[in-house]
């Protein structure tokens, strides 16, 4: 089993609708995780960050954990051309002895005018 | 602004060659990584240095050596490139006392072994 697993292919929403985005992970012991998004040609930047399962909300975006199932996602909101990107979902295998983070191959999302 | 410098941005080389990428960053941050990123592979760590006197490997560090001159330069060199190295290189850093593990990315540096 990959580390941090992000299954989806690419994501086509019209825009103003929801995008929904999932990621899970094998590591039990992980406490931080994360979604970064990616436009083409440029670096990885943060816009999510959860620790507690639950619900996190940031503007537009809100990310879920629950780590009894092992599994994080990320909803886009009212979707804009501007969320078109790679979002990649990363999470700190610290239960592995080493505190790094492991990402997922990335979900391109399309939203569509 | 505090910023995270690769140099080069774009390089080509030839299989066997020995090929330094470099990094610089004014963040003030003790932490820095490398990482490549292959086309539906992800990010994948390749070194990360804690200080300046701790070198760790990362998942895919066979073929590569690091360098941490300074708190502020980390160098990532390719002894001999070979063409499956041919990728995406991002260097990064974190704060560990401030967000947990939130990373800030350098530009990237494209790498291409012909």
């Amino acid at each position: 089993q990959k580390e941090v697993e992000q299954n989806s292919g690419p994501l086509s929403v019209p825009e103003g609708a929801i995008a929904s985005l999932n990621c899970t992970y094998s590591d039990r012991g992980s406490q931080s995780f994360f979604w970064y998004r990616q436009y083409s040609g440029k670096s990885p930047e943060l816009i999510m960050s959860i620790y507690s399962n639950g619900d996190k909300e940031d503007g537009r975006f809100t990310a879920q954990l629950n780590k009894a199932s092992q599994y994080v996602s990320l909803l886009i909101r009212d979707s804009q051309p501007s969320d078109s990107a790679t979002y990649l979902c990363a999470v700190n295998m610290f239960g592995y002895g080493n505190n790094r983070l492991a990402f997922g191959k990335g979900n391109q999302v399309v939203v569509i005018p | 602004d505090a910023d995270v410098t690769q140099t080069p941005r774009n390089r080509i080389t030839k299989t066997g060659k020995r090929i330094m990428l470099e990094c610089s960053q004014t963040k003030g941050h003790d932490r820095m990584y490398w990482y490549r990123q292959d086309p539906g592979l992800g990010l994948r760590l390749i070194y990360y240095s804690f200080d300046v006197k701790d070198i760790n490997k990362g998942e895919i560090s066979d073929g590569y050596s690091v360098s941490r001159q300074a708190q502020a330069k980390f160098s990532l060199s390719l002894e001999s490139a070979i063409p499956n190295q041919t990728a995406l290189y991002f260097c990064a850093t974190s704060d560990p006392g401030s967000d947990n593990e939130k990373l800030f990315f350098g530009s990237g540096t494209q790498l291409s072994v012909l």
